[in-house]
């Protein structure tokens, strides 16, 4: 079956530290691969995606994703945390099932940056 | 210049009743997705229309229609409103191989 697992349900990091959100996956095929950040009472908005190529991929806001095949992982990263980067993660992937294509969503990873 | 857009925002509404949410996508996208999130904030998508045409059907009960007029529009029609379906509802959209974008959301409340 293609999953997407994230392991944490929630992360907290102090202002001015790395952080890490963890995402591993399960897909037949390539992966396709995302991350979205949720704000309260907002949708959802695109970070960045792993299609092909470099396995560091670079998104919004400063974060950055880890692609890792042998671990088929795809950890979300930044150098340096924000208050304002608390949010709820998701992690994604583009799965082919029936002949189409459809995202299939980790269960959420909630950030909290603590000033 | 809003990419996805949903309406209404908020929904609140007796169990019996038969509503619909609305969406619309001006960036020339293909397909369009409706997920359903839930109390837990867990996704799960619901339906996928490509070119007008139902693709995917997620197990959804039978009260859950959706119509697809044209490319840019696909709506969502709730019939005999349920407690268990209250829930916030995203119409996104995509490309074949790029992201998905999302909606703001409808927040469903069924009293």
């Amino acid at each position: 079956a293609q999953s997407v697992a994230q392991p944490e349900d929630q992360v907290n990091v102090a202002e001015g530290n790395p952080l890490t959100v963890k995402c591993t996956y399960s897909v037949s095929g390539n992966p396709y691969l995302f991350w979205y950040v949720q704000y309260p009472n907002r949708g959802l908005q695109f970070l960045l995606k792993y299609i092909t190529g470099d396995n560091l991929v670079k998104g919004s806001y400063g974060f950055e994703a880890e692609f890792n095949k042998s671990q088929t992982s795809f950890h979300l990263k930044k150098p340096s945390a924000l208050v304002s980067d608390s949010a709820l993660y998701f992690c994604a992937v583009r799965a082919l099932t029936s002949g189409t294509y459809k995202y299939i969503f980790g269960t959420g990873t909630r950030l909290k940056v603590l000033a | 210049d809003t990419a996805v857009s949903q309406t209404p925002k908020y929904l609140v509404t007796q169990m019996g009743n038969d509503k619909s949410i609305k969406c619309e996508q001006n960036l020339g996208h293909d397909t369009m997705y409706w997920y359903k999130q839930d109390s837990k904030k867990f996704l799960k998508i619901m339906f996928s229309y490509n070119n007008k045409e139902l693709i995917i059907n997620e197990t959804v009960p039978n009260r859950f229609s959706p119509k697809s007029p044209d490319k840019a529009h696909l709506n969502l029609h709730i019939n005999s409103l349920e407690l268990g379906d209250s829930a916030v509802y995203f119409c996104a959209s995509s490309q074949v191989a790029g992201e998905a974008f999302f909606g703001q959301g409808t927040r469903l409340t069924v009293v």
